[in-house]
């Protein structure tokens, strides 16, 4: 069974920097290629970053919402993704979801997510 | 640009059908997408894939209710024999190089 489990969402002022982890299991998490996705409260889903698996190159790529702030990255050996999240703004509060993509395309696993609030 | 676009809201009566529609923008009508169900309170869960063929695959334990296809720009997600539970957000979703862009959702609701 896939499962993601996302952790490290809380509440953090403005500026301030936070890492958001999603511990994989139940597949070979280096061969995949992972996604973050958010959800502002009572909005749609909105892409945030992705990188790709052992078969790609290491590529990552941002919304342009969050170039040059966030950064996503992996650990194969403790099956981990993660997004680092520095100069946060108030319109970063979100529920932060990470996904599996099935190959550089469409996510076909999700996990719960975890909610991060921007406020002062 | 990359976009996709949805109907906010449709509904539907109990053991029904309904089909929703989410439109490709004119430069990417062969592309492929994906349906998200988003049910209240919960995170998305993958429905299916939906080829410009109108073939399609879907994810884990999602049922013979639903079913794709497409037509030109459209990619459609059709749910037959509507229940309680069918009631949730759906989302598309499709990709290009470097790129994933999601559409607005549509909110179903069970009549």
């Amino acid at each position: 069974e896939v499962l993601l489990l996302e952790s490290g969402g809380r509440l953090v002022q403005p500026g301030r920097s936070l890492r958001l982890s999603c511990e994989a299991s139940g597949f070979p998490f280096s061969f995949y290629a992972m996604t973050w996705v958010r959800q502002a409260p009572g909005k749609g889903l909105e892409w945030v970053s992705a990188i790709t698996g052992s078969g790609g190159d290491g590529s990552t790529y941002y919304a342009d919402s969050v170039k040059g702030r966030f950064t996503i990255s992996r650990d194969n050996s403790k099956n981990t993704l993660y997004l680092q999240m520095n100069s946060l703004r108030v319109e970063d509060t979100a529920i932060y979801y990470c996904a599996k993509e099935y190959q550089y395309d469409y996510f076909d696993y999700w996990g719960q997510g975890t909610l991060v609030t921007v406020s002062s | 640009q990359l976009v996709l676009t949805q109907s906010p809201s449709a509904s539907a009566s109990l053991g029904a059908s309904v089909k929703l529609i989410c439109t490709l923008s004119s430069e990417h009508t062969t592309y492929a997408i994906a349906w998200h169900q988003q049910r209240p309170e919960k995170g998305p869960r993958f429905l299916m894939k939906v080829n410009s063929d109108g073939s399609h695959t879907k994810g884990d334990g999602i049922p013979d209710r639903f079913s794709g296809s497409s037509s030109g720009a459209e990619r459609c997600l059709t749910i037959s024999s509507l229940q309680s539970e069918d009631e949730a957000d759906y989302f598309c979703q499709t990709w290009g190089t470097g790129i994933r862009v999601f559409g607005g959702g549509t909110k179903l609701t069970v009549l």
